[in-house]
């Protein structure tokens, strides 16, 4: 299958603070998204990015289609406790099947 | 439903059993898929089922893992003689397929499996 390299893996920052996370690949992909997996619940939809280029919020989250369509990024501004859990960017080829990064556990200290 | 229901939520079984996970999607969602998140790790897919079309079942690490989607709605996922590296959370997800590369897929909350 495709190769998501995500990183970082994990991150320990304070409230308050911005988060960036990015997500990259040897393909070229239609579409990206980011979800969000709290624990003990499945991945959450948070932004999908259909173009190169293309920059997308949803409140204090910012994701950006990266030029070369081979990554992403995902920027959380401010961060708050409630803001942890893990984020997964997703890729696609063509057809419905999307392929997951390994993750990102964000991790907010009060 | 109103969204994607999995079952049991949590399942413990010896090593050697077999077990079925059960997964009721979204109403009119005529694609289901099943994925595996073992401790720590990403989301490795499955099957792919698509309507009344041939499941796409390049993703099962063996032939002890099989799927079957009845009357295109509910899925069963069965593991035979299971093994503890069977051990994971298998969360299912399913999509309009015309939209599925628009708004990507609606996740259940999985089936944590324990293999003892």
């Amino acid at each position: 299958g495709q190769q998501l390299n995500q990183s970082p893996q994990s991150m320990f920052i304070q409230e308050g603070e911005d988060v960036s996370m990015n997500c990259t690949s040897s393909s070229i992909f239609n579409t990206w998204l980011w979800y969000k997996q709290e624990p003990g619940e499945g991945p959450v939809l948070l932004i999908a990015l259909y173009k190169a280029g293309e920059l997308t919020s949803n409140g204090r989250l910012t994701a950006q289609f990266g030029i070369t369509r081979k990554d992403s990024f995902l920027n959380i501004s401010a961060s708050i406790p409630s803001d942890v859990g893990i984020y997964f960017c997703a890729g696609q080829l063509s057809g419905n099947q999307f392929y997951f990064g390994t993750g990102t556990s964000l991790t907010v200290i009060p | 439903g109103a969204g994607v229901s999995q079952s049991p939520s949590n399942k413990v079984t010896e090593k050697g059993k077999d077990v079925e996970l059960r997964c009721d999607p979204i109403s009119g969602h005529t694609a289901l898929y099943w994925y595996r998140q073992s401790l720590g790790q990403g989301l490795e897919f499955l099957i792919y089922f698509q309507g009344n079309s041939a499941p796409d079942k390049s993703g099962l690490p063996s032939d002890r893992f099989s799927a079957e989607r009845t009357g295109g709605s509910v899925s069963t996922l069965t593991i035979q003689r299971t093994q503890q590296e069977d051990s994971a959370v298998y969360l299912c997800a399913s999509s309009f397929p015309s939209t599925g590369g628009r708004y990507g897929y609606t996740f259940g909350s999985g089936t944590r499996l324990t293999v003892v």
